[in-house]
């Protein structure tokens, strides 16, 4: 089946640097890639859209400059996390809709970002 | 606009014992239904999904879902539960008109007892 992959899936960063993580789908095309927050305990909230070739898709209260978010090949969508605090930490997941399925969504495992 | 209500936060429950987990939505379109499950630090895997036909919806793991949509509801079942279904199960909607959007409940943490 179609499948994301996701690194790292644990990172630790100080306070004031930036992290990246990377979504990668391996066996399909995805023109689409939607990046998700998870707060402990609480579900999955949207953060954004990334299209290829084009500019992310942020929901409202997410800051642009702060997530940045590129999606330059067919494959492979990036989140970085800018001069990230403590109140970053969380759980980022990534999915991808996979071509020609309704509805059919795979999604990363996910990274634990701790921010110290 | 469209919001999942997932009605227990936690559900503890006995090996081999049934077990529902309760969904409710609301949405002024039509919408497609489905329930993931968490397993701890991981991604999200899909259980089952409703996108239309039969209301009975089967999914992995022994799992089945109703769809009601005279009671907005998407009530996840499961007849006899196993130490390994211990996770967090998120229902979620996805409205038919876009075929984008994912609206997902707060989740159910779901814990079985030896």
């Amino acid at each position: 089946g179609a499948v994301v992959s996701q690194h790292p899936s644990r990172v630790i960063c100080k306070s004031g640097t930036s992290v990246k993580i990377e979504c990668r789908s391996l066996d399909f095309q995805a023109t689409t890639m939607f990046w998700y927050r998870q707060f402990p305990k609480q579900s999955l909230m949207l953060m954004a859209t990334s299209n290829e070739g084009s500019k992310a898709t942020y929901e409202q209260g997410v800051e642009k400059d702060k997530f940045l978010i590129n999606h330059a090949s067919l494959t492979l969508s990036t989140l970085t996390v800018t001069s990230a605090h403590p109140e970053d930490s969380s759980f980022y997941i990534c999915s991808a809709r996979v071509p020609q399925t309704l509805y059919g969504y795979t999604f990363g495992s996910g990274t634990r970002l701790t921010v110290v | 606009a469209q919001s999942v209500t997932q009605l227990d936060s936690q559900v503890p429950v006995f090996e081999e014992a049934p077990v529902e987990l309760r969904c409710n939505y609301s949405s002024s379109v039509s919408v497609y239904l489905f329930w993931y499950v968490q397993y701890p630090n991981q991604g999200l895997q899909l259980l089952l999904k409703y996108l239309s036909g039969s209301t009975l919806v089967k999914g992995i793991n022994g799992f089945e879902a109703e769809f009601n949509k005279s009671q907005t509801s998407f009530h996840l079942r499961k007849p006899s539960v196993h130490i390994s279904d211990t996770a967090e199960y998120f229902c979620a909607v996805g409205p038919s008109n876009t075929g984008n959007q994912f609206y997902f409940g707060t989740g159910t943490s779901l814990t079985v007892i030896p």
